[in-house]
């Protein structure tokens, strides 16, 4: 059974759509993250959550804009997407929200998307 | 700012040999660090995670090591196997519970 769950895992689309990409984690955390993964690998942090409410928020375009519904699940949706938001989409999870209680994160497997 | 660096790059071994992998971070007021491992078009996987007050940690044949004070932790694998192959991932947490992420060391072993 899979810890934290992203769909879809492939998304192709063209400039200018909108589109949203979910995550669900059953491992019972407090806390939700989104990471991006560049072209050339390197992983950043976008947001974060913690029991559904906003604690990070990374300078991220507002065309990015996060939803958690309740605190197992953690929604990106993108709006007027463009060429450089290509890239890989993982969501997260850990037990607390910062500090020595925080725990291991744990990723979903990604999403990649590719804007054309 | 936090800024985590992995040397090398890549690396590539035979089947066998013990390796390290190094990871620096510029900023010591972190409270853990976590090694994981992510294969080609998959997520991460967490092999470890040290928090700031322990000197190391151990899971079979990993063992990864944190000096605080210097900004460092290394990796060792021992025995490395084909099976290994990966990037390996180093990162850092602070107090507000993100991770800032070095851009890893992509192995290769050889059979």
């Amino acid at each position: 059974d899979t810890a934290v769950s992203q769909t879809p895992k492939y998304l192709v689309t063209q400039m200018g759509n909108d589109k949203s990409i979910k995550c669900e984690q059953n491992l019972g955390h407090d806390t939700m993250y989104w990471y991006k993964q560049d072209s050339k690998k390197f992983l950043k942090i976008m947001f974060s959550y913690n029991n559904k409410e906003l604690i990070i928020n990374e300078t991220v375009p507002n065309r990015f804009s996060p939803k958690s519904p309740d605190k197992a699940h953690l929604n990106l949706h993108i709006n007027s997407l463009e060429l450089g938001d290509s890239a890989v989409y993982f969501c997260a999870s850990s037990r607390g929200a910062g500090g020595v209680d925080t725990g291991e994160l744990f990723f979903g497997e990604g999403s990649r998307l590719t804007v054309l | 700012k936090q800024e985590v660096t992995q040397i090398p790059a890549a690396l590539s071994v035979p089947e066998g040999e013990n390796l390290v992998l190094n990871c620096s971070f510029t900023d010591s007021a972190i409270y853990n660090l976590q090694w994981f491992r992510q294969d080609p078009g998959k997520g991460l996987t967490s092999l470890l995670l040290i928090q700031s007050s322990q000197r190391e940690q151990t899971s079979g044949r990993l063992n990864a090591s944190l000096d605080k004070s210097s900004g460092r932790s290394t990796l060792y694998i021992a025995a490395s196997q084909p099976g290994d192959s990966a990037t390996y991932l180093c990162a850092v947490q602070g107090n507000t519970g993100k991770l800032i992420f070095g851009q890893g060391t992509t192995l290769q072993v050889k059979p």
